[in-house]
């Protein structure tokens, strides 16, 4: 079992809905998460970062951790075409500077 | 600012031939990371510098592969002879290592290696 899964994708959603992207972990020690966007043949551009538990919000992007379950999710509202990117979690506990990255979920936006 | 400038942004060579990667980290950062990406693996850590110095190499897949970072602003990623199954998309990022808090990574655009 791998450290952190995230579902590959393609996720395909018209223009305007709400997307929702999720990573599971194992390893309870995890503190940090991020998500990074990243669009074909770009490098990954930190779009979350968050500590423990909670919400995040930031326009129209909210990152959300659930410990208790070691699950991650970063929802997308009102979604455009130019969110058409791939989009990989990334998680790290204290002390250490490993990140470990899911693979990565491809996400199409429809015009 | 400017963010981690990488260079070249492709490069396309042929096996046994070397390849040097270049890579200027966001200026005030102190640490360096050298990943790989590909389709199989995800992104995999090659290397990490801490203050130039590395720390962890253990992901170098093989001794032909090194990596130096010569001043804060500076860092290669040398392959030498290089293989056909070196052909990926090698990342550089930095962030700023501060004592009790993992700040985040900040990525560049890559160079997308091709060995023929």
């Amino acid at each position: 079992q791998k450290e952190v899964e995230q579902d590959p994708g393609p996720l395909s959603v018209p223009e305007g809905a709400i997307v929702s992207l999720n990573c599971t972990y194992s390893n309870s020690a995890f503190q940090y998460f991020m998500w990074y966007r990243q669009y074909s043949r770009k490098g990954p551009e930190l779009l979350m970062y968050t500590y423990s538990s909670g919400n995040k919000e930031d326009g129209r992007f909210t990152a959300q951790v659930d410990k208790s379950s070691k699950y991650i999710s970063l929802f997308i509202r009102d979604s455009q075409p130019s969110d058409s990117a791939t989009y990989l979690c990334a998680m790290s506990a204290p002390g250490t500077y490993k990140y470990i990255f899911g693979t990565g979920t491809r996400l199409k936006v429809l015009a | 600012d400017a963010g981690v400038i990488q260079s070249p942004r492709h490069e396309v060579t042929e096996m046994g031939q070397e390849v040097t990667l270049r890579c200027k980290p966001i200026s005030g950062h102190n640490s360096l990371f050298w990943y790989r990406q590909t389709m199989m693996r995800g992104l995999e850590l090659l290397i990490y510098f801490n203050n130039n110095v590395p720390i962890d190499d253990s992901g170098m897949p093989e001794d032909r592969f090194s990596a130096k970072m010569p001043n804060a602003s500076f860092s290669t990623l040398k392959i030498q002879p290089s293989e056909p199954r070196d052909s990926a998309v090698y990342f550089c990022a930095s962030s700023l290592f501060v004592p009790g808090s993992n700040q985040p990574q900040h990525f560049g655009d890559g160079t997308r290696l091709s060995i023929l």
